[in-house]
This record gives C-alpha cells, structure tokens and sequence, in this order.
C-alpha cells in the first residue's frame, strides 16, 4: 500500500528535550492517528484526530491535525526515557466499512539519559 | 479499552509447513479486522482485510492461496500460511476496526 511521508527518519535527543515529527501526505484524510510501537510489539494508539485543525493533547503528547487535511504533527514535550520507540503516523479514510489505514514510514526516537 | 490478542505470540517453523496466527478482539465485536506484516526497520504494511462472514480483500501482490484469512465470528479472525518458507519470516500483525485501529500484540514467525 502507499505510505505517508514522515520525518524526520530517526531522532537522538536528551533527556527533557522536546520533540517534534509530522507526516505529508499529497491525499486527504478524514482521521489522522499517531502509535507508538515498542520492539516486538503491536503499535499503541497514542492520539486520534478527527478534525481539520484540531488539537489535542494525551499528557506530554500533543498532536494537531493540518487545515487541509494532508498533514500532521505530534509534539512530546520533556522527553524521558521510556518514550523511546517507534512512532507511526497513519491516515484513515473512512471509506464505508473498511476503515484501512495508510502508514507512514516511522520514526525511531532515542532518548539519551 | 480496546484489547486485541493474538496468538501465538512467536512459532518457529519448517519449510513447507502451515502455520496459523489468532487474532482475537477481547472486548468488543469487530465487523473488520486488518492483517499486516512487517519486516525489521519498515513500517506496517496491510495484507488484507477480513470482514466478519464474507471473504478476505487482499491488497495487491500479496497470494490469497497463501495466506488464508477466515473471520468466523466478530471476534476471531485467523491468518493460516501454507506451506511457509524462509522469506515468508515476518511479523505478522492484526488489528481489530472500532472507530479506530487497535492492534494485537504481534506473532514472530520465523521459518527455518
């Protein structure tokens, strides 16, 4: 299937520091959603968007979802250890019943202490 | 929440051999459930959809005789692979369609 373009790739940052990814896309999307996924785990439902414009926030996390529909941003402030991770942007068109995701390509953060 | 199982979480095959993964939604009833595979440092990529009491959609280049998808009721959904071999070694991954996409928890497969 197609893939979002999400960066950056990978991210080294301090302890504290905070962090920002976004992802484009040159389709709209109806929902945007964000994961997290852990080594050798499923991705975690971070924060789901359902709005052009919106903003919300999930403690430390805070996604927005872009005006026109193509993009997304998340933002993770005073970062900590355990947020290392993957973290997967994704759009949903909600086309009937079938609700398929589009992936975007991921990025690795690391958290140095 | 929303729980997704999956089972088993990791299975060591020979060659030529069928395996079958379990996907499970504990606490809801899911019409929809999406299977993805993923390979080491790549992102998701969806195989198919499987939609409770009718047939699986594939998604283009991915071999409906070879991985088998049955939804036999909303809330189990089984991926077989038949006859594996070594370059079918993958992460297989489920998830279950509520408003959102929750995810099980992944299977290794790993074909010797």
């Amino acid at each position: 299937g197609q893939q979002l373009n999400q960066s950056p790739q990978s991210m080294f940052i301090q302890e504290g520091e905070d962090v920002s990814m976004n992802c484009t896309s040159s389709s709209i999307f109806n929902t945007w959603l964000w994961y997290k996924q852990d080594p050798g785990e499923g991705p975690v439902l971070l924060i789901a968007l359902y709005k052009a414009g919106e903003l919300t926030s999930n403690g430390r996390l805070t996604a927005q979802f872009g005006i026109t529909r193509k993009d997304s941003f998340l933002n993770i402030s005073a970062s900590i250890p355990s947020d290392v991770g993957i973290y997967f942007c994704a759009g949903q068109l909600m086309a009937g019943s079938a609700r398929q995701l589009t992936f975007g390509s991921g990025t690795q953060l690391t958290v140095l202490p | 929440g929303a729980v997704v199982s999956q089972h088993p979480s990791w299975v060591i095959c020979k060659s030529g051999t069928s395996v079958k993964i379990e996907c499970r939604s504990l606490d809801f009833q899911a019409t929809t459930m999406f299977w993805y595979r993923q390979f080491p440092k790549q992102s998701l990529m969806l195989m198919a959809t499987s939609n409770e009491g009718s047939k699986a959609t594939y998604e283009q280049g991915v071999e409906k005789d070879k991985f088998l998808i049955n939804h036999a009721s909303l809330t189990l959904s089984t991926l077989t692979v038949t006859s594996a071999h070594p370059e079918d070694s993958s992460f297989y991954i489920c998830s279950a369609s509520r408003l959102e996409q929750f995810f099980g928890p992944g299977t290794r497969l790993t074909v010797l």
